[in-house]
């Protein structure tokens, strides 16, 4: 069974389109994340929530939004996907200690 | 704010050979530091987590240690094979549920 799992794995689109990203966990862990690996494979922390709340969100452009329909959900939607939006987006999710990790989703805007 | 640096960011090693790849945190005040393994064109798989009030953890040919005070952990890997070939991160958990990841240390062992 997927712990983590991220869909799409792989996502082109042109510039100006609006994209979004699915994670789901079947580990019933309370807290979910959103990473950006950029090309120099630098990991950095987007978002994350806490059942359903969101309670780190760094300094990313408002163009990207997360949502969490459910303590198992944490999705997240792109608009007005630029250049520089591409990169590997990482799902993952925690209770308390341990991270695990989805499979990643490989944006590239064209 | 905390930031995560780890040396060397590349390193080659023969077959067989005993390995120690580095991590350095800027704030001590952490309450676990993780290690992972990244794979080319995949996600990180979890090694090994330390609680910021254990030394050591051990699995396997992987040894974790970690020197809280002066912001240090080591990942050992004991006579490596070809299959740990991989970019190996390390990552400290502070308040928050807040996570750092290093820059990364990328691993080639040659059969």
């Amino acid at each position: 069974d997927t712990a983590v799992s991220q869909t799409p794995k792989y996502l082109v689109t042109q510039m100006g389109n609006d994209k979004s990203i699915k994670c789901e966990q079947n580990l019933g862990h309370d807290t979910m994340y959103w990473y950006k690996q950029d090309s120099k494979k630098f990991l950095k922390i987007m978002f994350s929530y806490n059942n359903k709340e969101l309670i780190i969100n760094e300094t990313v452009p408002n163009r990207f939004s997360p949502k969490s329909p459910d303590k198992a959900h944490l999705n997240l939607h792109i608009n007005s996907l630029e250049l520089g939006d591409s990169a590997v987006y990482f799902c993952a999710s925690s209770q308390a200690h341990e991270q695990f990790f989805g499979p990643g989703t490989r944006l590239t805007v064209l | 704010k905390q930031e995560v640096t780890q040396i060397p960011a590349a390193l080659s090693v023969p077959e067989g050979e005993n390995l120690v790849l580095n991590c350095s945190f800027t704030d001590s005040a952490i309450y676990n530091l993780q290690w992972f393994r990244q794979d080319p064109g995949k996600g990180l798989t979890s090694l090994l987590l330390i609680q910021s009030s254990q030394r050591e953890q051990t699995s396997g040919r992987l040894n974790a240690s970690l020197d809280k005070s002066s912001g240090r952990s080591t990942l050992y890997i004991a006579a490596s094979q070809p299959g740990d070939s991989a970019t190996y991160l390390c990552a400290v958990r502070v308040t928050g549920n807040q996570f750092y990841f290093g820059t990364g240390t990328s691993l080639t062992v040659i059969p």
